[in-house]
């Protein structure tokens, strides 16, 4: 069974860090390219980042670039976000989601979530 | 980037209706569009992929259709636990794009 756990969210001041982590089990963790969306309280989502399989390839969203790094560990199964000079506009909870086999930019299980609240 | 529209923003359906639900891309995605549902309190769930593919264990009452710009989710016959938003994500560009979302809501 395919599972996604989210942690490290949290109250941080604006212009803060978090390192958020998204612990993997159930599927060939490496095979799969991950990504990271999230959904401020009330509100649609958003994609965040996404990494492929290997971790060589990343993409970002415009509103997050220069802020955010996402990272994964294969050997440890678990997928990483960098989040820095955090805003009152990042408040959100946080997702993980893996792709499906043969795609990227799909995602076909999501974890449950963490929250990062930016509030002074 | 590519701006996703959806229309309504909320349905006011019966269970056993039929809901018909829009998204319009601001540029041709081709097929590379899915649907997902969500809960309150939940995660989303795929439904459907590349326009008009049911994901893993999703009931036939839901089908995609459309193509280039203007696609389509319907249920063809509402049961009680179809009642949730409904979010559309293109992957044909990046950056990943969603839909506002269409809350189908019971009448």
């Amino acid at each position: 069974e395919v599972q996604l756990l989210e942690s490290g969210g949290g109250l941080v001041q604006p212009g803060g860090s978090l390192r958020l982590s998204c612990a993997a089990s159930g599927f060939t963790f490496s095979s799969y390219a991950m990504s990271w969306v999230r959904q401020a309280p009330g509100k649609g989502l958003e994609w965040v980042s996404a990494i492929s399989g290997g971790g060589g390839t990343t993409f970002y969203a415009d509103s997050v670039k220069g802020r955010f790094a996402i990272s994964r560990d294969n050997s440890k199964n678990t997928l990483y976000l960098q989040v820095n000079s955090l805003r009152a506009e990042d408040t959100a909870v946080y997702y993980c989601a893996k792709a499906p086999s043969g795609y990227y930019s799909l995602f076909d299980y999501w974890g449950q979530g963490t929250l990062v609240t930016v509030s002074s | 980037e590519i701006v996703l529209t959806q229309s309504p923003a909320t349905l006011s359906l019966s269970p056993g209706e039929r809901a018909t639900l829009s998204c319009r891309a601001s540029q041709s995605v081709s097929s590379s569009l899915a649907w997902y549902q969500q809960k309150p309190g939940q995660a989303p769930r795929l439904l459907i992929y590349d326009a008009s593919n049911r994901a893993t264990g999703i009931p036939a009452r839901f089908s995609g259709s459309g193509s280039g710009t203007d696609f389509t989710l319907t249920i063809s016959s509402l049961e009680p636990e179809d009642f949730a938003v409904y979010y559309c994500q293109q992957r044909s560009n990046w950056p990943l794009s969603f839909g506002g979302g269409t809350k189908v809501e019971i009448k």
